[in-house]
């Protein structure tokens, strides 16, 4: 079975600076997808960035990237200028790539806070 | 992206009585559904998942008879608490996948009061 691990349960950045939340997961299989997402205090997830494990390239969608590890099964989210609008829990998770079915395995989440 | 709707967004019920919450694709059919709970501060709990016109799949420790799950469409999937007690209280949230997307779609949630 597959684990997603993040071992940060608390993050706390000031505004405008850069901050890497840590996730790693556990897995036998080389087709996969893994996903952060973002839960706001209205409880909405919120896909953040999607990476393909075929992809040897990281992921990055504005002020958001990845750095994606895949020998060492290490996927760490990097935001870069932040914003008060990105405190939020943040959670890791892994998708078999088998089927488009298939279920996500999520991390326990780290909380974000963002200081002024 | 795809939107998901879940209803109510809220519901408090007392104690022995049964609660359906929906899920809806807006605009996409949604060949497998997911229905997850939560509880505060922690991660997201995946209780079954539907597919279409079939069975659900329940987790291991999730009580299929209390938590009856039917997706009897493409667009809706409802899940029913029976005879809810206390301790069902909790946050419900539902999400979709249909058979060309790689990644799923998140409904609102539903927050659950047994009173």
């Amino acid at each position: 079975a597959q684990t997603v691990t993040q071992s940060q349960p608390e993050m706390s950045v000031q505004e405008a600076e850069t901050v890497t939340l840590s996730c790693t997961y556990d897995t036998s299989e080389s087709d996969y997808y893994l996903f952060w997402y973002k839960q706001p205090p209205s409880r909405q997830m919120i896909l953040v960035i999607r990476q393909e494990a075929y992809k040897q390239q990281n992921a990055t969608e504005n002020r958001f990237s990845v750095n994606f590890q895949k020998a060492a099964k290490s996927f760490s989210l990097k935001i870069s200028d932040s914003q008060l609008g990105d405190a939020a829990m943040y959670f890791c998770a892994y998708r078999s790539g088998e089927t488009s079915g298939s279920r996500l395995t999520f991390g326990e989440g780290t909380q974000l806070t963002v200081n002024p | 992206g795809a939107v998901v709707s879940q209803h109510p967004s809220r519901v408090i019920c007392k104690s022995g009585t049964s609660v359906k919450i929906e899920c809806r694709s807006l605009d996409f059919q949604a060949t497998t559904m997911f229905w997850y709970r939560q509880f505060p501060k922690q991660s997201l709990m995946l209780m079954a998942t539907s597919n279409e016109g079939s069975k659900a799949t329940y987790e291991q420790g999730v009580e299929k008879d209390k938590f009856l799950i039917n997706h009897a469409s493409l667009t809706l999937s409802t899940l029913t608490v029976t005879s809810a007690h206390p301790e069902d209280s909790s946050f419900y949230i539902c999400s979709a996948s249909g058979s060309w997307y790689n990644e799923q779609f998140f409904g609102p949630g539903t927050r659950l009061t047994v009173l």
